[in-house]
């Protein structure tokens, strides 16, 4: 595997489930990134971790719960989503926080009914 | 204010033609970095060059360069020789300190398709 992973690719959800999403990324970086990316809107930063310490917590949810147990994994934890949540959630990586080019992978898309 | 405006929301282009994306900013960091990003539909976001506040010359990747006129604020993306695999999304980036972190502000994209 190369670059930056992400499982599943599709979720569909009702509110009251429970779901994690899972990023890796295999290129020895530092720092991963939770985004947004609903239709017609601009992406949104969601999550910062640098040396699996989070940094930047972008006013989200508390129904989004991230978590990175080492610098290769970010996983992303729902709970009582709400459907205007439905969207493409995309893992970044980059060598630095911040500083550096974002690496993303291939998003999951998420329905949430 | 919007930070990123990408003002084409689409284009459509011959194949082989060059085409320029539009991409201007606002910021008054004197240091900031300007990214381009290539998002397929199958919505991997792809990087595809940077330039540098500081850089003199003009970034280029293969048939991508990047138009860079900082007096103007703007970071055009120039494609030259369009192909079929290049219609996507399109977006600019700039890289700014924010609250004492760096963070990626996002235009909100320009789609390109490329007619055979």
């Amino acid at each position: 595997e190369t670059g930056v992973t992400q499982t599943p690719r599709h979720l569909v959800m009702g509110m009251t489930n429970k779901k994690s999403l899972k990023c890796e990324q295999h290129l020895g970086h530092n720092a991963m990134y939770w985004y947004k990316q609903s239709a017609k809107k601009p992406l949104e930063l969601m999550f910062v971790y640098s040396l699996e310490e989070r940094v930047e917590n972008n006013s989200v949810p508390s129904r989004f719960s991230p978590e990175c147990p080492n610098s290769s994994h970010l996983f992303l934890h729902l709970h009582t989503l709400q459907p205007e949540d439905s969207a493409l959630y995309l893992c970044a990586s980059s060598q630095e926080s911040g500083s550096e080019t974002q690496y993303f992978g291939p998003g999951t898309r998420l329905l949430v009914l | 204010a919007q930070k990123i405006t990408q003002t084409q929301p689409g284009m459509f282009v011959q194949e082989k033609e060059a085409v320029t994306l539009d991409c201007t900013y606002d910021t008054s960091d004197p240091s900031y970095g300007l990214f381009w990003y290539k998002q397929p539909s199958s919505g991997e976001m792809i990087f595809l060059i940077y330039q540098g506040s500081y850089d003199q010359q003009n970034a280029t990747e293969g048939r991508y360069s990047l138009n860079f006129q900082k007096a103007r604020k703007s970071a055009n993306l120039v494609i030259s020789a369009s192909q079929l695999g290049d219609s996507a999304m399109y977006f600019c980036a700039m890289r700014e300190l924010m609250d004492s972190n760096y963070q990626l502000i996002w235009g909100a994209g320009t789609k390109l398709i490329i007619k055979p």
